[in-house]
C-alpha cells in the first residue's frame, strides 16, 4: 500500500520563477493538505483540498496557488518565487473524517 | 490563532533511559497529534488523541492528553538510538481530524550509546 508520494524530491529556482509541486494521496485517502516547513521550524498549514476545491487556506499569499485532481492527486504553485519561499514543502493526506493526516516526505525547494 | 509549545527544545539522553516531551496549545485542543521527523524528511505518524485523560501506547512509547490543562505528553521508555529524531505534536484548530494542524517548533532529541 503505497503512502503520500511527492515529486520532485529537491527543486532549485530562482528568483522571480514559478514552481509546481505535485503530490499522490495514500490509497483510499480524499482531503490533501500543504504545508510549509522552514529550517528549524514545524510545518506551517498553506491549505487545504477536498472535492478539487480548496477548503481550507492558511496565512499565505495569493502566489501561493493549488489544485485537486479528480483521482485526488493535488499539485501546489507558487509564483514569483522569493529568497524567503526556500524551504521543505509538505503533502499531507487524510480520509474525510476518522483518520490522521498523513504525510510524504516532502520537496525542498531552494531559491537562489 | 493558536499556538503550541513544546518542551524542552533540544534533548540528549543516554540509550536505556526514559524521557518526556511536552505540548501545551494556547487555545481548545480538538485533537493532538504526535509525530516523528527525521532530518529534512517527511513527517512519521506516531498517536493521535482526541479526548481528555486519552492515553496511548505504542511499542515504547505512551502519550496522554489532559483536556483541562491543554496539555499533551509524549513518554519514552528504555529510549534507542532508532528514536532520535524530532518530535512534533500537531493540534486540530476545528472538530474533525480534517482540519488544518497547527504545529510546535519541535523536540530534537539525540540518544547517545
Amino acid at each position: 500500500d503505497a503512502g503520500v508520494t511527492q515529486s520532485p524530491t529537491h527543486l532549485i529556482k530562482t528568483r522571480g520563477q514559478q514552481v509546481t509541486l505535485r503530490c499522490s494521496p495514500k490509497s483510499g485517502h480524499d482531503t490533501v493538505s500543504w504545508y510549509q516547513q522552514a529550517l528549524g521550524q514545524g510545518p506551517q498549514f498553506i491549505f487545504q483540498y477536498y472535492e478539487e476545491e480548496e477548503r481550507q487556506r492558511g496565512n499565505f499569499p495569493d502566489r501561493f496557488s493549488g489544485h485537486q485532481f479528480p483521482n485526488y492527486s493535488s499539485e501546489l504553485n507558487v509564483n514569483a518565487l522569493l529568497l524567503g519561499d526556500s524551504a521543505l514543502y509538505l503533502c499531507a493526506s487524510s480520509f474525510a473524517y476518522g483518520q490522521p493526516q498523513h504525510f510524504g516526505d516532502g520537496t525542498r525547494l531552494s531559491i537562489l | 490563532s493558536q499556538e503550541l509549545e513544546q518542551s524542552p527544545q533540544s534533548l540528549i539522553v543516554q540509550e536505556g533511559k526514559n524521557l518526556t516531551i511536552n505540548c501545551t496549545s494556547s487555545k481548545t485542543l480538538y485533537g493532538l497529534y504526535w509525530y516523528k521527523q527525521k532530518y529534512g524528511e517527511g513527517l512519521i505518524f506516531l498517536m493521535m488523541l482526541q479526548k481528555g485523560g486519552e492515553e496511548k501506547s505504542h511499542e515504547k512509547i505512551t502519550a496522554k492528553l489532559d483536556e483541562k490543562k491543554q496539555q499533551s505528553s509524549l513518554h519514552i521508555t528504555a529510549s534507542q538510538p532508532s528514536h532520535a529524531g524530532i518530535y512534533l505534536c500537531g493540534a486540530a484548530v476545528a472538530a474533525g481530524t480534517a482540519s488544518k494542524l497547527t504545529f510546535g517548533t519541535g523536540t530534537r532529541l539525540q540518544v547517545t550509546l
